[in-house]
């Protein structure tokens, strides 16, 4: 079966550490994949997509850097945390149709930077 | 940016009340989509309405899309209090890399 797996849930980390999220998609190849930031009480936005291995594009220049080393890993990082990256990270996979039917989230991590 | 803003930001209903969301956006769209949020969670897609359609059903879900009016409406019926959660409407950018642009979300809360 086809499941998105997302780690860790929790994270806190000082400022100034780095960071990496890793996402993992299973029992599907070459997923369109996606990582969104949710501010506390607000909508979720797009920090980066990539459509196949070594393809990425990001679409809010940031702190944060993400790669895609394997058809089905995407990893989103940081070399130095700010306290302004602190928020509720999501990956979503665009399932079997890129995207065109819905996406498939992880369950996200929450990140605090202190 | 956000393409999508839903209306109201926050609705507090009794159980067995119908809930209505309503969504506006600003561009073309292939699609709209509705997703639910429980609290710390994932977003779960809930129903997809294609641009060339006006109303669509799922359970006790009814979704309308205005083109004309870039706008779309969720409607909970028989509300429960399992239905309490965030719910986001989604826009595609009509590009081939399916991106979904997020609304801030309605927060609803069902009284039981």
């Amino acid at each position: 079966s086809q499941t998105i797996h997302q780690w860790p849930a929790t994270l806190v980390q000082p400022v100034g550490s780095p960071l990496s999220l890793e996402c993992t998609v299973e029992g599907t190849s070459n997923p369109n994949l996606y990582w969104y930031r949710q501010a506390a009480g607000r909508g979720l936005q797009l920090l980066f997509y990539s459509v196949g291995i070594g393809q990425i594009s990001s679409e809010v220049p940031q702190n944060l850097s993400a790669s895609r080393p394997q058809d089905r890993q995407f990893i989103l990082s940081s070399k130095k945390l700010l306290l302004s990256d602190s928020g509720f990270y999501l990956c979503a996979w665009g399932g079997e149709t890129g995207g065109a039917g819905g996406y498939t989230f992880g369950s996200g991590t929450r990140l605090t930077v202190v | 940016s956000q393409q999508g803003e839903e209306d109201p930001q926050a609705l507090s209903i009794q159980e067995g009340e119908n809930a209505t969301m309503n969504c506006s956006y600003k561009t073309s769209i292939n699609n709209l989509q509705w997703y639910r949020q429980n609290s710390g969670r994932g977003l779960v897609h809930l129903i997809l309405i294609r641009s060339n359609e006006r109303e669509k059903h799922s359970g006790r879900l009814r979704v309308t899309l205005d083109t004309s009016k870039k706008s779309s409406s969720l409607l909970i019926t028989a509300s429960r209090a399992a239905d309490t959660a965030s719910y986001f409407c989604a826009t595609d950018v009509m590009d081939s890399s399916y991106k979904l642009i997020f609304g801030s979300g309605t927060r609803l809360l069902v009284r039981p």
